[in-house]
């Protein structure tokens, strides 16, 4: 069984642009999450989808965004990127959400400059 | 508010030696538990989790982790370390809650470095 996919793996932007960023889980998985890492502030949640509704969201700005289709692929977008929002982005699946094993992708690695 | 504390930022252990990572959590009643270890530029991999049953739980590559309900702790351990074990490591809470939401709530995690 394929894993969780993130693409693209690593992406490069300037200032005020914006970005997405897409994220294939494992199939038959209906749960998508989806995790900024820096390196001051760690692991924090950003949003979860599940059969296409936002079920949470994290304390994030509304220039982040995210989707999810119905063949269970979600994308994340941030507009207006800032410096801060270099970072690690994570996405996670599983089969219905907290009582089942997560499982992250590679992770797309965004610098902004 | 939910909050994971793993207390050591950084750990350095002797490969062959023993391994104890700690985690405490603060949650309202029992959460989903989880140890996860990432590799530099890679994503995590979940070595072991506890939802509920026996406090002792097994896991991959050998790791074992110790659920005490009275301590709010969930600390990983290993007999024997070997060289390959030096990663980050992660501590993670999830919700029991109706929503079953996916969220997971980690703490700011634990770096590993084996000596040989």
């Amino acid at each position: 069984k394929a894993g969780v996919t993130q693409t693209p793996r690593y992406l490069i932007k300037t200032r005020g642009q914006q970005v997405t960023l897409s994220c294939s889980p494992i199939s038959g998985h209906r749960s998508v999450s989806w995790y900024q890492q820096t390196p001051g502030q760690g692991l924090q949640f950003l949003f979860e989808y599940f059969s296409e509704t936002q079920r949470n969201k994290g304390n994030f700005p509304g220039r982040f965004s995210g989707r999810q289709f119905s063949n269970s692929r979600s994308e994340m977008n941030v507009s207006t990127l800032e410096l801060g929002d270099s970072a690690l982005y994570l996405c996670a699946s599983s089969l219905s959400g907290a009582s089942d094993t997560q499982y992250f992708g590679p992770g797309t690695r965004l610098t902004v400059l | 508010a939910q909050s994971v504390t793993q207390p050591d930022i950084h750990i350095t252990v002797s490969e062959g030696a023993s391994l104890e990572l700690r985690c405490n959590y603060s949650y309202g009643a029992t959460p989903y538990l989880f140890w996860y270890v990432q590799s530099p530029g890679q994503g995590l991999q979940l070595l072991l989790k506890y939802f509920s049953g026996d406090t002792l739980v097994q896991g991959i590559k050998g790791f074992e982790a110790e659920f005490k309900r009275s301590q709010s702790s969930f600390n990983l351990r290993k007999p024997s370390v070997h060289w390959s074990d030096a990663a980050e490591y992660f501590c993670a809470v999830g919700d029991r809650g109706s929503s079953n939401t996916g969220k997971l709530i980690f703490g700011q995690g634990t770096t590993l470095q084996v000596k040989p």
